[in-house]
Order: C-alpha cells, then sequence, then structure tokens
C-alpha cells in the first residue's frame, strides 16, 4: 500500500524560528516521486519542491531546504528565520508509475510576528 | 500564460441532484487530475486522465466520475448528491515532468 504521513497537523512559531515539517511515505515501487505544495489562505495550492526515488540529494533554495532519506523513507522540509508570509498548509506528496497522487493531510504552519 | 481555470467556483446543490465541474488545464497540458479537499481527509486522488483516457482513480464510489476531451479539458460529475459530498474540488494539470499546476477550485455545498 502506499501511504503518506504527516504526523504534525499544525505547528505555530514565532518568526524568524527556523521550523522542520515532517513527511514519512510507504510505497514498495522503486521509482517514485515526491513532492511538496504549499496552500496559502488564498486557497490555490503551489508547488515548491519535486525528487525522484534515485536523487537523495538534499536541496536548499533561498530559505527552504529538502532532507530527502531513502533508509527512512522520509522528506522533510524546513524553512529557516521563518517568516509570517510562510503561514500555509503544506503537503507532501508521493507519486508512482500508477500515476496517482498520494497526499499527506497536511501540516498547517502559523508564523507569529 | 493561462494557469489552470475550474468553474463553477461556488455552488450550492440538495441531497440528490448531480453536479458537473469543469476545468481547463494550462495550454499543453495533456494530463488533468481531480482531488477532493476536506477539513478531515485532506486531498484525496479521485481521477486523473491522459489524452482522454483515465489512467487511474482513486477510491470513490460510483457516483464520481470523470471524462476528458480531445482539447485536454475535463469534466467530473458526481450524481446522486450527498451531504458529504460537500468539499472543495481542485483540479491540476501537469506535463511529464509531473509536477501538478492547481486551478483555485469548485467549492460544492451540498445540503
Amino acid at each position: 500500500a502506499q501511504k503518506v504521513t504527516q504526523a504534525q497537523t499544525e505547528i505555530s512559531v514565532v518568526e524568524k524560528e527556523d521550523v522542520t515539517l515532517d513527511c514519512v511515505y510507504e510505497t514498495r515501487d522503486t521509482t517514485y516521486y515526491l513532492f511538496w505544495y504549499k496552500q496559502p489562505p488564498s486557497g490555490e495550492l503551489v508547488f515548491l519542491i519535486r525528487r525522484n526515488s534515485f536523487d537523495e540529494q538534499n536541496e536548499i533554495s533561498g530559505r527552504y531546504s529538502w532532507n530527502f532519506q531513502k533508509s527512512t523513507s522520509s522528506f522533510n522540509f524546513t524553512i529557516t528565520a521563518s517568516q509570517v508570509v510562510d503561514s500555509a498548509v503544506y503537503f507532501c506528496a508521493l507519486v508512482t508509475g500508477t500515476y496517482k497522487y498520494i497526499f499527506g493531510t497536511g501540516t498547517r504552519l502559523k508564523v507569529l510576528a | 500564460k493561462a494557469g489552470v481555470t475550474q468553474t463553477p467556483r461556488y455552488l450550492i446543490k440538495t441531497r440528490g441532484q448531480q453536479v458537473t465541474l469543469s476545468c481547463s488545464p494550462i495550454s499543453g497540458h495533456r494530463s488533468v487530475s481531480w482531488y477532493q479537499q476536506t477539513p478531515g481527509q485532506g486531498l484525496q486522488f479521485l481521477f486523473e486522465y491522459f489524452s482522454e483516457t483515465q489512467r487511474n482513480k482513486g477510491n470513490f464510489p460510483g457516483r464520481f466520475s470523470g471524462r476528458q476531451f480531445s482539447n485536454s479539458r475535463s469534466e467530473m460529475n458526481v450524481s446522486t448528491l450527498e451531504l458529504g459530498d460537500s468539499a472543495l474540488y481542485l483540479c491540476a494539470s501537469s506535463l511529464l515532468t509531473g509536477e501538478l499546476f492547481f486551478g483555485e477550485g469548485s467549492r460544492l455545498t451540498v445540503l
């Protein structure tokens, strides 16, 4: 069975704090893709990053960084020096060759000024 | 470049009625997928179409159906509406790279 677990339902941090959003996935497929999406209060989901199962390199994009570890089936997302504009619901997703996206239940991040 | 367009944005129906939602993907995107978003269940995959063929579907009853036209536009239909069908229905289009581009959604309320 394929599954994505985002155990953190809601996280609150004070501006400028670092925060890590956890994502654990399950799949028996050897080829798969992992994604993170952001859903701000306006509602429209926005793509953040894609990682394939053969690329375990961590990635940094500005204040965002992602840590992909196949050994623990995790694809965690860290925001450094959080800002109020980072407040949103963040979704982790898994897709395999069956073209079926499996989303986690999301983590609501609140960044307080 | 125009984004994914979903219509209608909001609609209210009563139990037993049916509803059709429309999605126009980004030009050039041949894959269209649909999702149901509810507060308790998060985002749940409904189905995915590519070049008018349904390639996969989620675990929803047969009351949920969809189709894709030759111009890649897609529709989904829900028949015999139930209260539990109240949700935000999201459409997304994508290229072969897999990243999804979402529309703003159609918010359905069933009374």
